[in-house]
């Protein structure tokens, strides 16, 4: 069975600053994996996907990685701001029909 | 509309009562995913449906779970004989395939 693991749980960065969020898997025969945010009392807002073959994806100030073969994928928040504020999570598509999450990662960004 | 919609956006109900949820896709999503999100869990995948495929209903937490798509649009997620570990955010979200998945704001189930 496929597991998604998203580290760290919670982080809280000044604005402006740069960040990473990290998600890891445990098979590496996905067919994407896609980076969503979530904000309270919400449902999830689609970030960024990448299929199998790709190695990144960008939007604005975004960017996504997946190294497929260690089962890894980062998302990049550049010059972070408030409204960037959320819980993000990674899902992996792991065969035609089965969907993992992750638990995400809580960002607060500080005024 | 714009984006999936889900009906009710609320609802409570007694032990052991049946429930319908509704999920309204984005019109031309061939794909359709129903998700629960339970009190400090992740995101559970229930079902999914493409096109006029036969759902893999194996990701259902029990038999009292079922669940419809009728002409490749609307879906309604049913659960009989509802428990208290049943309460939970379930989520609608549809796709073209293998697209990025838009989500609907979900039901908020609470049971008695």
């Amino acid at each position: 069975k496929q597991e998604v693991t998203q580290i760290p749980a919670a982080l809280s960065v000044p604005e402006g600053e740069n960040l990473v969020l990290n998600c890891s898997f445990t098979d590496s025969a996905i067919y994407n994996l896609q980076w969503f945010r979530q904000d309270p009392g919400k449902g999830l807002t689609s970030l960024l996907l990448i299929q199998s073959s790709q190695r990144e994806q960008t939007s604005g100030r975004l960017n996504a990685s997946l190294d497929k073969s260690s089962g890894r994928s980062t998302l990049y928040i550049a010059a972070s701001q408030p409204g960037d504020s959320a819980t993000y999570l990674c899902a992996v598509r792991h065969s035609f029909n089965k969907f993992y999450f992750g638990s995400g990662t809580k960002l607060n960004v500080k005024p | 509309g714009a984006g999936v919609s889900q009906s009710p956006s609320n609802k409570v109900t007694e032990k052991g009562k049946d429930v319908e949820l509704r999920c309204d896709p984005i019109s031309g999503h061939t794909a359709l995913y129903w998700y629960r999100q339970s009190l400090g869990q992740g995101l559970e995948f229930l079902i999914y449906f493409q096109g006029n495929s036969a759902p893999d209903k194996s990701g259902l937490p029990s038999d009292r779970f079922s669940a419809e798509r009728t002409g490749g649009s609307v879906s309604t997620l049913t659960i009989q004989r509802t428990q208290q570990e049943d309460s939970a955010v379930y989520l609608c979200a549809s796709s073209l395939f293998n697209q990025p998945q838009h989500f609907g704001d979900g039901t908020r189930l609470s049971i008695l």
